[in-house]
């Protein structure tokens, strides 16, 4: 099915320690971008891209990096992951309108836990 | 900084009623594009319907509509005609400034449906 895939679903960290939240899509859309949800703050945009080799950084891009060398992946790292960093991240891809219309299509989410 | 407001933590309705879910936006754009997206308990995000700031005429989808008062930036989602399935995080969204894409969310409104 045409979409947003992201993995893991789930994952449990301890504070340290590193990985990445991978996001493809396969819809050719040249934006990708990452969320992170926290209860009573709503989506925050981590990093986006709106295409191969060019990220720019969001709301609140501290502890993360991100790289686009392809159209379809934009994977999300976490260098040193803290417990601040527990929540559910959503990756979310468009179409590239100028006039700002473009339409979101989410990943399921991944529910990341640092203890 | 630019912003997006939602008032209401929580609302209920009664099925097959009608409820309005408020969204107040800053913005010193002329012409822009205000979202709403729904998260049920899947946690997948779905976009409900879109409004074109230039245009006069409220955007309508099925069950759902806005009142989109560009002078006073309110833009709130009414849904007719309430169902179960209505239940859900609805979060009132807008991509600041033109061609920059960082969308801004609102921190959402959980919205219950009582059969």
């Amino acid at each position: 099915n045409a979409g947003v895939t992201q993995t893991p679903k789930f994952q449990v960290l301890k504070t340290g320690q590193s990985m990445t939240l991978q996001c493809a899509q396969d819809m050719n859309h040249e934006y990708m971008s990452w969320y992170r949800q926290d209860p009573g703050m709503g989506l925050r945009l981590i990093h986006y891209s709106v295409g191969a080799g060019i990220t720019d950084q969001g709301e609140v891009p501290n502890g993360y990096n991100v790289s686009r060398s392809t159209t379809e992946d934009f994977p999300l790292r976490l260098l040193s992951a803290a417990p601040s960093q527990t929540s559910v991240y959503f990756c979310a891809s468009s179409y590239f309108w100028s006039s700002g219309a473009n339409v979101l299509t989410f990943g399921a989410g991944s529910r990341l836990t640092v203890l | 900084a630019q912003t997006v407001t939602q008032s209401q933590p929580e609302m209920s309705v009664q099925e097959a009623e009608t409820v309005t879910l408020s969204c107040t936006y800053d913005t010193s754009e002329s012409d822009y594009y205000l979202f709403w997206y729904k998260q049920p308990p899947s946690r997948q995000m779905i976009l409900v319907i879109r409004q074109e700031a230039y245009k006069q005429q409220n955007a309508t989808e099925n069950r759902f509509s806005v009142n989109f008062q560009k002078a006073a930036k309110s833009f709130s989602l009414k849904i007719s005609d309430s169902q179960l399935g209505d239940a859900a995080m609805y979060f009132c969204a807008y991509p600041q400034g033109s061609g920059t894409y960082k969308y801004i969310f609102g921190t959402g409104t959980r919205l219950k449906v009582l059969a």
